[in-house]
């Protein structure tokens, strides 16, 4: 079975600062997606940003990148220049490409932005 | 706003009762996700449909059950209520259910329960 896991339950960063959220999985597949997801106070879960494992580039959204390493079974999540609004549970999460479409997810991550 | 709607946003009922949450999936979506999130279990898969049709099962109890319409919107039914059962259930939808779909899925705002 697939397994997420976030080490960090809690992290805080200044504003304007860089943090690296951790996060590694347990597969046997080869096919399959990765995800990081944002769930603000609002409870909202919001797609941050998408990995496909199929490829080596690590994938950017703005201020958001990963560090994708397949063999180690790692997928951190970089947020720079941090802002207030960043302030959320992260949930890094996996996803087969063929077959069960459902999503895993880790325990989450609660980031704390320090004004 | 991600196109996914849910109802209702708050529940409260008492033990051994039965609820219906109500997802409506984006537009075009053909399939619908539930999940639980309680606070000692993070985000749990109970159950996939796709185009009407049960795709995938996760630790769904048997409690529970689930269907989607024609129309595709999708209930999840809840009986027998347990003080455990109190948690935060999330519809999520997305364009594909079939293999190698690539669409991620997009949640709703969550139906908040809790079981007294």
């Amino acid at each position: 079975a697939q397994t997420v896991t976030q080490s960090q339950p809690e992290m805080s960063v200044q504003e304007a600062e860089t943090v690296t959220l951790s996060c590694t999985y347990d597969t046997s597949e080869s096919d399959y997606y990765l995800f990081w997801y944002k769930q603000p106070p609002s409870r909202q879960m919001i797609l941050v940003i998408r990995q496909e494992a199929y490829k080596q580039q690590n994938a950017t959204e703005n201020r958001f990148s990963v560090n994708f390493q397949k063999a180690a079974k790692s997928f951190s999540l970089k947020i720079s220049d941090s802002q207030l609004g960043d302030a959320a549970m992260y949930f890094c999460a996996y996803r087969l490409i063929q077959g069960a479409q459902k999503l895993v997810f880790g325990q989450g991550t609660r980031l704390t932005i320090n004004p | 706003d991600s196109g996914v709607t849910q109802t209702p946003k708050h529940l409260i009922t008492a033990t051994g009762q039965r609820v219906t949450l109500r997802c409506s999936p984006r537009s075009g979506d053909l399939s619908v996700y539930w999940y639980q999130q309680s606070l000692d279990q993070g985000l749990q898969f109970l159950i996939q449909y796709y185009n009407g049709e049960e795709r995938a099962k996760g630790n769904i109890l048997e409690r529970f059950s689930a269907q989607q319409f024609p129309d595709l919107h999708s209930e999840l039914n809840l009986s027998s209520l347990e003080l455990g059962d109190s948690a935060l259930y999330f519809c999520a939808s997305s364009r594909t259910g079939g293999a190698g779909a690539v669409g991620e899925a997009f949640f709703g705002q969550g139906t908040r329960l809790t079981v007294v």
